[in-house]
């Protein structure tokens, strides 16, 4: 039962490019949702987060983007860079509980 | 702040060993959550405490999973016998409470990577 989905494993974008990262829902009890990168050997890192009453958040040159209708959520990063190469969790909070996706591999060519 | 500490950072034990996992959460934190990270299911919670008292710990996959907060600054997690499966990788997390008591964002540790041979 995956109730937070990233179908996408990977991406590749060229450096300055716009990184969109896509997520999934089902559950509508989710309030809170949050992105986190993770390098290798290392833990996931916070991002950024946005909270169901809003519609997009935005922090420098990440922004995310809810649609509540849809159970959707997508991560903006533009530009992009090469030490945005990481893979990055979407994660929904329902309950003092966060449930992650699978994650995305994100590869930035410069 | 040294963020989320966690010893080991690589275990590596045969097959019906007992293993233990630490965290030292961030100080002033009031929540402490340990996670597994595997191929096939991704990362998934196992517990949470808060305030050093275990709130759920519906994640544990089973009894030879047991884990402790002693007190506000040390938890561990214990498998005991340890089968292969087990292996992963092990992420500690703390956070503290927000206005509404409920917990803000979740600051993980380097995580501990797990080998049952």
């Amino acid at each position: 039962d995956q109730q937070v989905k990233q179908n996408s494993p990977s991406l590749s974008v060229q450096e300055g490019r716009i990184s969109i990262l896509n997520c999934d829902y089902t559950n509508s009890m989710f309030d809170y949702f949050l992105w986190y990168k993770k390098y290798p050997a290392e833990g996931p890192t916070f991002l950024i987060s946005i909270s169901s009453i809003k519609d997009k958040n935005e922090d420098g040159r990440f922004t995310v983007f809810l649609n509540k209708s849809a159970k959707h959520l997508s991560l903006h990063i533009v530009p992009s860079q090469p030490g945005d190469s990481a893979v990055y969790f979407c994660a929904a909070n329902y309950g003092n509980k966060l449930v992650f996706g699978a994650g995305t591999i994100l590869r930035v060519k410069s | 702040d040294a963020g989320v500490i966690q010893s080991p950072r690589h275990e590596v034990t045969e097959m019906g060993q007992e293993v233990t996992l630490r965290c030292k959460p961030i100080s002033g934190h009031d929540y402490l959550f340990w996670y597994r990270q595997t191929m096939m299911r991704g990362l998934e919670l196992l517990i949470y405490f808060n305030n050093n008292v275990p709130i759920d710990d519906s994640g544990m996959p089973e009894d030879r999973f047991s884990a402790k907060m002693p007190n506000a600054s040390f938890s561990t997690l214990k498998i005991q016998p340890s089968e292969p499966r087990d292996s992963a990788v092990y992420f500690c997390a703390s956070s503290s409470s927000g206005l509404a008591g409920v917990p803000e964002t979740q600051y993980f540790g380097p995580g501990t990577r797990l080998l049952v041979l």
